[in-house]
């Protein structure tokens, strides 16, 4: 059982489009990471958000924290191919870092 | 963020064989961990290795079919013995970042490994 559950598994869309990635959790954060992992690479990470509601944007991608910290979501806007990855987020727990199964996007052109 | 490196990048090996994957960092860091990611999978973490001491295992995984090194700050070594196809996954070494307490994890490019 993922103590993180990542939705969905797996997203294809068109360039433009706009997409939304799920991080849901029973349980409460301290800080959350999101990364992407493009094909025979190590994940990179994106962002920590810390503070409940937390809203933070990079480019065209917003990263959401949740009131509670249980949860996260992940928008990107007008996507573009470059996007394309597998998208983690992970949560400190138990004293390390606990990953989702991952969300891969994939875009095309 | 500090610069990882891993070798080899890839290799294909027989059953019952052993492999060294050896993860180097471009600086100085206390924590470093070793992940294993299966195919289509999210990542999982084998241990955890600190410098001058025992690495710290998670359950399902022992020492004696990953036994790790850490003779410095800046390098580790994870092997995996006695391998069969079922070890065949990408193997990844991390570092935690310096941004204080928020566990952040800086990714080496991995080791493809597939075992005949």
């Amino acid at each position: 059982t993922q103590l993180l559950e990542q939705s969905p598994q797996f997203l294809s869309i068109q360039e433009g489009e706009n997409l939304t990635v799920y991080c849901n959790s029973s349980s409460v954060f301290s800080s959350l990471q999101w990364y992407r992992q493009e094909p025979g690479e190590g994940p990179v990470l994106l962002v920590t958000v810390v503070t409940g509601g937390e809203v933070k944007k990079l480019k065209r991608l917003t990263f959401q924290f949740g009131d509670a910290r249980k949860d996260s979501s992940l928008h990107i806007t007008a996507a573009q191919p470059g996007d394309t990855g597998l998208y983690l987020c992970a949560g400190e727990g138990w004293g390390k870092l606990q990953f989702g199964a991952g969300t891969q996007v994939v875009v095309t052109p | 963020s500090a610069v990882i490196s891993q070798k080899p990048s890839r290799d294909i090996c027989q059953r019952g064989t052993s492999l060294t994957i050896q993860c180097q960092v471009d600086s100085q860091v206390t924590m470093m961990f070793w992940y294993r990611q299966q195919p289509g999978q999210s990542l999982t973490l084998i241990a955890t290795a600190n410098q001058g001491s025992e690495a710290t295992y998670e359950s399902g995984f022992v020492i004696d079919k990953f036994p790790i090194s850490r003779p410095n700050l800046t390098f580790s070594t994870l092997t995996v013995s006695n391998m069969s196809p079922e070890d065949s996954s990408i193997y990844l070494c991390s570092v935690e970042g310096t941004s204080g307490s928020y566990n952040e994890q800086f990714f080496g490019p991995g080791t493809r490994l597939t075992v005949l």
